[in-house]
């Protein structure tokens, strides 16, 4: 099956500073989101983005779909913003099975 | 309903037992997910409906693990016999399915066998 690697596994950073969370996927897709489980562990839908780029306030998303990755852009972060981010990719439009990576853990120090 | 609504929160059971842990998909949603996660880990595709097309089962772990589900409502996943390795946080999600692909989760189940 299609394999989702994200990197950095873990990754502190003073509030306020920016962040890249990077997603590698081995096959096309046709359908690739970005998640945030808080520390409660929700989870919460950022971006829909097998293509393109999108930007949501001070998050971004940017899919480079025939090199295979994808990439999330946190700017001034705050502690809120910790969590783990998750990638989850799908292959079959209409019948999607979305993998998911192994995401990466981040922590925001005040 | 306004989110996808999961039941019970916490379940706490004795190994041998059979579970049966509730989804309630966003209203309108064709689309439902099961996945489980272990404590620190990614999440595990356990099972897919579309509609009224045959369910993808594929990520289903053993024959102890079922999932049905009523139209495009309500669906059920029954754990039979349970293990303690089954402990971990079911989580169900749903999509539209209507062209909007983005998936909405609920709050999961937290499943503990002793």
């Amino acid at each position: 099956g299609i394999q989702v690697e994200q990197s950095p596994p873990d990754l502190i950073l003073q509030e306020g500073a920016n962040s890249t969370l990077r997603c590698n996927f081995s096959d096309s897709v046709n359908n690739l989101q970005w998640f945030h489980q808080n520390p409660w562990g929700q989870l919460i839908n950022l971006f829909y983005i097998p293509s393109g780029t999108k930007q949501n306030g001070r998050l971004s998303a940017t899919t480079v779909a025939t090199e295979r990755y994808s990439l999330l852009y946190i700017s001034s972060s705050q502690t809120t913003d910790s969590g783990v981010y998750f990638c989850a990719v799908g292959i079959n439009f209409g019948n999607e099975k979305l993998t998911f990576g192994t995401g990466t853990r981040l922590t925001i120090i005040p | 309903g306004a989110g996808v609504s999961q039941s019970p929160s916490n379940k706490v059971t004795e190994k041998g037992k059979d579970v049966e842990l509730r989804c309630d998909p966003i209203s309108g949603h064709t689309a439902l997910y099961w996945y489980r996660q272990r404590l620190g880990q990614g999440l595990e595709f356990l099972i897919y409906f579309q509609g009224n097309s045959a369910p993808d089962k594929s990520g289903l772990p053993s024959d102890r693990f079922s999932a049905e589900r009523t139209g495009e409502s309500v669906s059920t996943l029954t754990i039979q016999r349970t293990q303690q390795e089954d402990s971990a946080v079911y989580l169900c999600a749903s999509r539209a399915g209507t062209g909007d692909e983005k998936l909405f989760f609920g709050s999961g189940t937290q499943l503990s066998v002793l």
